[in-house]
């Protein structure tokens, strides 16, 4: 399937610092990105994703960034909350099969009070 | 909108039984789902693609006669654990999309399921 990594796997931030966790997928022809946050114990959440026909989109304190050339997509989150403490994951769909999301190995993000 | 339920949220069993997930989509139909296996501390694995009418799309590896999927209608799909045994023990949990290919996965609560 869709080879999707995910950097870094821990991550930890004073709060009010930001936190940037990269993702790299191999399929050429992924057309839609997305970002999915996971508390201990529950669901993933989407928390912003992004189509192919641009290159950055922004929700508040949330960004994504997305270079399809390089094929690598960013998360960026600025001024850090204690409750951004989360596990992220970044997906990506493999199209010629039917568009499954393959996941990224997660990003353990800690805000530091 | 775009709700997915997912039941049981926990279950226990014995070795050598088998269990069944049920994951609907409760306000739009899901001719695709999707079920997934999530360990400890570690990402989201799919398992197999759900296809309404049809057989489902297992990922390599994934034994399909020990995970058997039904997708019966457009708005439920049930995953059985046959045979269960310990190293099953997991957190699964289905997604659906209620549009085009080119949006977001919504998931069930997950299940988790402990074999004893």
């Amino acid at each position: 399937g869709e080879n999707v990594e995910q950097h870094p796997s821990t991550l930890s931030v004073q709060e009010g610092d930001s936190a940037v966790i990269k993702c790299t997928y191999s399929d050429s022809a992924s057309n839609y990105f997305p970002w999915y946050k996971q508390e201990l114990g529950k669901r993933p959440q989407l928390i912003i994703d992004i189509r192919s026909n641009v290159g950055e989109k922004k929700d508040q304190r949330i960004a994504v960034t997305l270079n399809k050339t390089a094929k690598h997509f960013s998360l960026h989150i600025t001024e850090t909350q204690p409750e951004d403490s989360a596990v992220y994951f970044c997906a990506a769909p493999q199209v010629y099969t039917g568009n499954q999301f393959y996941f990224g190995t997660g990003t353990s993000l800690t805000v530091i009070p | 909108g775009a709700v997915v339920s997912q039941h049981p949220s926990w279950v226990i069993c014995k070795s050598g039984t088998s269990v069944k997930i049920e994951c609907r989509s409760l306000d739009f139909q899901a001719t695709t789902m999707f079920w997934y296996r999530q360990f400890p501390k570690q990402s989201l694995m799919l398992m197999a693609t759900s296809n309404e009418g049809s057989k489902a799309t297992y990922e390599q590896g994934v034994e399909k006669d020990k995970f058997l999927i039904n997708h019966a209608s457009l708005t439920l799909s049930t995953l059985t654990v046959t045979s269960a045994h310990p190293e099953d023990s997991s957190f699964y949990i289905c997604s659906a999309r209620p549009g085009t290919d080119n949006s977001p996965l919504h998931f069930g609560n997950g299940t988790r399921l402990t074999v004893t």
